[in-house]
Protein backbone atom coordinates (compact mmCIF):
# COMPACT_ATOMS: atom_id res chain seq x y z
CA UNK A 1 0.00 0.00 0.00
CA UNK A 2 1.40 3.22 -0.78
CA UNK A 3 1.87 6.01 1.73
CA UNK A 4 -0.48 8.72 0.29
CA UNK A 5 -2.67 7.55 -2.50
CA UNK A 6 -4.26 9.98 -5.59
CA UNK A 7 -6.26 9.28 -8.38
CA UNK A 8 -3.62 10.43 -11.30
CA UNK A 9 -6.59 11.79 -13.37
CA UNK A 10 -6.85 13.09 -15.30
CA UNK A 11 -9.55 15.40 -14.15
CA UNK A 12 -11.39 17.37 -16.34
CA UNK A 13 -14.38 20.11 -15.30
CA UNK A 14 -15.72 23.01 -17.09
CA UNK A 15 -14.92 26.27 -16.28
CA UNK A 16 -17.14 27.63 -12.83
CA UNK A 17 -17.19 24.07 -12.12
CA UNK A 18 -16.69 22.97 -8.93
CA UNK A 19 -13.31 20.26 -8.79
CA UNK A 20 -13.18 17.93 -6.15
CA UNK A 21 -9.41 15.90 -5.62
CA UNK A 22 -9.01 12.88 -3.50
CA UNK A 23 -6.10 11.50 -0.97
CA UNK A 24 -5.65 8.78 1.72
CA UNK A 25 -3.00 8.12 3.47
CA UNK A 26 -1.55 5.53 5.19
CA UNK A 27 0.28 6.29 8.48
CA UNK A 28 -1.99 7.02 11.61
CA UNK A 29 0.57 9.20 13.21
CA UNK A 30 0.25 11.81 10.25
CA UNK A 31 0.44 15.26 12.01
CA UNK A 32 0.10 17.79 9.00
CA UNK A 33 -1.14 17.92 5.50
CA UNK A 34 -0.87 19.97 2.47
CA UNK A 35 -1.66 20.51 -1.14
CA UNK A 36 0.49 21.10 -3.72
CA UNK A 37 0.02 22.58 -7.44
CA UNK A 38 2.75 22.15 -9.80
CA UNK A 39 2.23 23.36 -13.61
CA UNK A 40 3.73 21.33 -16.29
CA UNK A 41 7.85 21.76 -16.24
CA UNK A 42 7.48 23.78 -12.88
CA UNK A 43 8.04 23.20 -8.92
CA UNK A 44 5.79 22.48 -7.25
CA UNK A 45 3.70 25.86 -5.08
CA UNK A 46 2.33 25.70 -2.05
CA UNK A 47 -1.41 26.14 -1.99
CA UNK A 48 -3.49 24.79 1.53
CA UNK A 49 -2.24 23.54 4.67
CA UNK A 50 -4.77 21.71 7.37
CA UNK A 51 -3.59 20.00 10.39
CA UNK A 52 -7.26 18.94 12.29
CA UNK A 53 -10.17 17.84 11.42
CA UNK A 54 -12.57 19.35 9.22
CA UNK A 55 -12.65 22.32 6.69
CA UNK A 56 -10.23 25.28 5.97
CA UNK A 57 -11.39 27.93 2.93
CA UNK A 58 -8.64 30.14 1.55
CA UNK A 59 -10.86 31.92 -1.83
CA UNK A 60 -11.94 29.66 -3.81
CA UNK A 61 -9.44 26.61 -2.25
CA UNK A 62 -11.13 24.27 0.58
CA UNK A 63 -9.07 21.53 1.91
CA UNK A 64 -10.95 18.99 4.15
CA UNK A 65 -9.68 16.43 6.68
CA UNK A 66 -10.71 13.62 8.07
CA UNK A 67 -8.10 11.65 10.10
CA UNK A 68 -10.63 8.79 11.59
CA UNK A 69 -10.92 7.51 7.60
CA UNK A 70 -7.52 9.30 6.83
CA UNK A 71 -8.43 11.37 3.85
CA UNK A 72 -7.69 14.71 2.31
CA UNK A 73 -9.85 16.79 -0.32
CA UNK A 74 -9.31 19.98 -2.25
CA UNK A 75 -12.22 21.52 -3.83
CA UNK A 76 -11.75 24.17 -6.11
CA UNK A 77 -14.70 26.66 -6.84
CA UNK A 78 -15.63 28.15 -9.98
CA UNK A 79 -13.16 26.65 -11.09
CA UNK A 80 -10.69 28.13 -13.73
CA UNK A 81 -8.44 27.27 -17.23
CA UNK A 82 -5.52 28.62 -14.89
CA UNK A 83 -6.68 25.99 -12.27
CA UNK A 84 -4.90 22.99 -14.97
CA UNK A 85 -2.34 22.00 -13.36
CA UNK A 86 -1.17 18.52 -10.94
CA UNK A 87 -2.16 18.99 -7.55
CA UNK A 88 -0.40 17.07 -5.04
CA UNK A 89 -1.38 15.98 -1.83
CA UNK A 90 1.78 15.83 0.93
CA UNK A 91 1.61 14.15 4.50
CA UNK A 92 3.89 15.18 7.24
CA UNK A 93 5.07 12.50 9.64
CA UNK A 94 7.49 13.95 12.15
CA UNK A 95 9.13 11.25 13.42
CA UNK A 96 11.44 11.32 9.95
CA UNK A 97 10.93 14.67 8.98
CA UNK A 98 10.22 14.32 5.88
CA UNK A 99 6.94 14.92 3.54
CA UNK A 100 6.08 12.01 1.61
CA UNK A 101 3.94 13.31 -1.54
CA UNK A 102 1.21 11.23 -3.62
CA UNK A 103 1.85 10.78 -7.46
CA UNK A 104 -0.65 13.66 -8.14
CA UNK A 105 -3.69 14.10 -9.89
CA UNK A 106 -3.55 15.90 -13.24
CA UNK A 107 -6.42 18.42 -13.17
CA UNK A 108 -7.78 20.06 -16.71
CA UNK A 109 -10.50 22.83 -16.75
CA UNK A 110 -12.12 22.99 -20.04
CA UNK A 111 -13.61 26.03 -21.71
CA UNK B 1 9.43 32.88 -7.00
CA UNK B 2 10.29 31.63 -3.83
CA UNK B 3 13.90 32.67 -3.44
CA UNK B 4 15.16 29.55 -3.43
CA UNK B 5 17.55 29.13 -6.57
CA UNK B 6 18.87 26.20 -8.10
CA UNK B 7 21.76 25.36 -10.21
CA UNK B 8 22.22 23.86 -12.99
CA UNK B 9 18.86 24.23 -14.65
CA UNK B 10 19.50 21.12 -16.82
CA UNK B 11 22.45 18.51 -17.08
CA UNK B 12 23.39 15.55 -19.15
CA UNK B 13 25.63 12.97 -17.38
CA UNK B 14 26.52 9.34 -18.45
CA UNK B 15 26.52 6.30 -16.10
CA UNK B 16 29.08 5.98 -13.65
CA UNK B 17 29.88 9.90 -13.41
CA UNK B 18 29.18 11.89 -10.43
CA UNK B 19 26.96 15.25 -10.22
CA UNK B 20 26.61 18.04 -8.06
CA UNK B 21 23.68 19.96 -7.47
CA UNK B 22 23.30 23.13 -5.56
CA UNK B 23 20.66 25.03 -3.99
CA UNK B 24 20.85 28.71 -2.47
CA UNK B 25 17.50 28.87 0.07
CA UNK B 26 15.36 31.87 0.71
CA UNK B 27 16.84 34.34 3.01
CA UNK B 28 16.28 33.07 6.81
CA UNK B 29 15.15 29.82 6.20
CA UNK B 30 17.82 27.46 7.91
CA UNK B 31 16.52 24.35 7.13
CA UNK B 32 16.75 22.81 3.40
CA UNK B 33 15.50 19.32 2.12
CA UNK B 34 16.23 17.74 -1.13
CA UNK B 35 13.46 15.45 -3.64
CA UNK B 36 13.79 13.46 -6.31
CA UNK B 37 11.00 13.84 -9.06
CA UNK B 38 10.72 11.17 -12.15
CA UNK B 39 8.67 12.28 -15.02
CA UNK B 40 4.86 11.24 -13.72
CA UNK B 41 5.42 10.68 -10.04
CA UNK B 42 5.79 13.14 -7.09
CA UNK B 43 8.62 14.49 -5.58
CA UNK B 44 10.66 11.52 -3.20
CA UNK B 45 12.31 12.81 -0.13
CA UNK B 46 15.47 12.38 -0.32
CA UNK B 47 16.99 14.00 2.73
CA UNK B 48 17.20 17.32 5.37
CA UNK B 49 19.26 19.01 6.39
CA UNK B 50 18.87 21.89 9.52
CA UNK B 51 22.60 23.72 10.84
CA UNK B 52 24.51 21.98 9.00
CA UNK B 53 23.30 18.25 10.28
CA UNK B 54 21.32 16.01 8.32
CA UNK B 55 18.27 15.32 10.02
CA UNK B 56 16.28 13.09 8.29
CA UNK B 57 16.56 10.73 5.49
CA UNK B 58 13.92 8.98 2.85
CA UNK B 59 15.26 5.04 1.08
CA UNK B 60 17.95 6.71 -0.96
CA UNK B 61 21.08 4.58 -1.24
CA UNK B 62 24.40 5.94 0.45
CA UNK B 63 26.24 7.14 -2.90
CA UNK B 64 23.11 9.85 -2.43
CA UNK B 65 24.85 12.66 0.25
CA UNK B 66 24.51 15.91 1.14
CA UNK B 67 26.00 19.16 2.49
CA UNK B 68 25.05 22.19 4.13
CA UNK B 69 26.80 25.37 4.22
CA UNK B 70 27.34 27.94 7.34
CA UNK B 71 25.00 30.19 5.14
CA UNK B 72 22.24 27.51 4.45
CA UNK B 73 22.62 26.92 0.96
CA UNK B 74 23.47 23.27 0.35
CA UNK B 75 24.41 20.66 -2.26
CA UNK B 76 23.45 17.23 -3.56
CA UNK B 77 25.89 14.47 -4.47
CA UNK B 78 25.24 11.66 -6.65
CA UNK B 79 28.11 9.14 -7.08
CA UNK B 80 27.99 6.45 -9.44
CA UNK B 81 25.13 7.31 -11.78
CA UNK B 82 22.54 5.24 -12.99
CA UNK B 83 19.95 5.40 -15.88
CA UNK B 84 17.38 5.64 -12.74
CA UNK B 85 19.05 8.54 -11.32
CA UNK B 86 17.14 10.87 -14.61
CA UNK B 87 15.08 12.82 -13.22
CA UNK B 88 13.97 16.15 -11.39
CA UNK B 89 15.60 17.45 -8.45
CA UNK B 90 14.04 19.70 -5.90
CA UNK B 91 15.39 21.77 -3.39
CA UNK B 92 13.31 22.89 -1.03
CA UNK B 93 13.93 25.46 1.96
CA UNK B 94 11.56 26.45 5.29
CA UNK B 95 12.16 28.97 8.01
CA UNK B 96 13.50 27.31 11.60
CA UNK B 97 9.87 28.08 12.87
CA UNK B 98 8.76 25.63 10.63
CA UNK B 99 10.98 23.02 11.54
CA UNK B 100 8.26 20.58 11.97
CA UNK B 101 5.76 21.08 8.83
CA UNK B 102 5.47 20.29 5.25
CA UNK B 103 5.32 23.85 4.42
CA UNK B 104 8.34 24.20 1.97
CA UNK B 105 9.59 26.63 -0.43
CA UNK B 106 10.73 25.19 -3.43
CA UNK B 107 13.25 26.23 -6.18
CA UNK B 108 12.62 25.81 -9.95
CA UNK B 109 14.58 22.37 -9.95
CA UNK B 110 17.62 20.78 -11.94
CA UNK B 111 16.61 18.29 -14.67
CA UNK B 112 19.35 15.43 -14.59
CA UNK B 113 19.55 13.42 -17.46
CA UNK B 114 21.75 10.19 -17.28
CA UNK B 115 23.01 8.24 -20.70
Amino acid sequence: QKEVEQNSGPLSVPEGAIASLNCTYSDRVSQSFFWYRQYSGKSPELIMSIYSNGDKEDGRFTAQLNKASQYVSLLIRDSQPSDSATYLCAVFTGGGNKLTFGTGTQLKVEL
Amino acid sequence: ETGVTQSPTHLIKTRGQQVTLRCSSQSGHNTVSWYQQALGQGPQFIFQYYREEENGRGNFPPRFSGLQFPNYSSELNVNALELDDSALYLCASRPSHGLNTGELFFGEGSRLTVL
